[in-house]
């Protein structure tokens, strides 16, 4: 079965800093895409960034980017020049179309500090 | 573009009535709706995977009479919350992916706070 790890269930940045959360997942297949979502105090789920497991280069999306280990099974998102807007839950999500559904990791609140 | 739309945003209603949410893809094609729950400080968990025109896939506990999903065409998707109790209230969340090749990509609705009196 696959499942998602966040090891971080909150974290505080300084505006301007940078920050990283991690995601660690399992699965046995070789063809999946990976997801970090944002859910800010509004609760509006929005797609902060995706990668596709087959590219080796790593997704980027303006401030946001990813470092993708597929041999780890890591997918950790670097947060650079944080603004106050950051401040929401994000979550890591797994998706591979054999379950053609989502597994979300429990979250990590994080918090940016003006 | 990729425009989740949720209706109501926020319901209150009695014990026992039931409810109905909408959600609407509104400038892409949903092939496929998912709908999560999703409770306070807590993660999405996915209830049910719904396709245009077939019946939806519920999720392991999810009681499919309680919980009843129509999709009935490629921008709609409705969650009917049938004789509702207080336990059931929550935060409901859909979400619509669209067709191939972008099918892996889900784009989420605003949500509908249901509290149930």
């Amino acid at each position: 079965a696959q499942t998602v790890t966040q090891s971080q269930p909150e974290m505080s940045v300084q505006e301007a800093e940078t920050v990283t959360l991690s995601c660690t997942y399992d699965t046995s297949e070789n063809n999946y895409y990976l997801f970090w979502y944002k859910q800010p105090p509004s609760r509006q789920m929005i797609l902060v960034i995706r990668q596709e497991a087959y590219k080796q280069q790593n997704a980027t999306e303006n401030r946001f980017s990813v470092n993708f280990q597929k041999a780890a099974k890591s997918f950790s998102l670097k947060i650079s020049d944080s603004q106050l807007g950051d401040t929401a839950m994000y979550f890591c999500a797994f998706f591979t179309s054999g379950t053609y559904k989502y597994i979300f990791g429990t979250g990590t609140r994080l918090k940016v500090l003006a | 573009g990729a425009v989740v739309s949720q209706h109501p945003s926020r319901v209150i209603c009695k014990s026992g009535t039931s409810v109905k949410i909408e959600c609407r893809s509104l400038d892409f094609q949903a092939t496929t709706m998912f709908w999560y729950r999703q409770f306070p400080k807590q993660s999405l968990m996915l209830m049910a995977t719904s396709n245009e025109g077939s019946k939806a896939t519920y999720e392991q506990g999810v009681e499919k009479d309680k919980f009843l999903i129509n999709h009935a065409s490629l921008t709609l998707s409705t969650l009917t919350v049938t004789s509702a109790h207080p336990e059931d209230s929550s935060f409901y969340i859909c979400s619509a992916s669209s067709k191939p090749p972008d099918t892996d990509t889900q784009y989420f609705g605003p949500g509908t706070r249901l509290t149930v009196l």
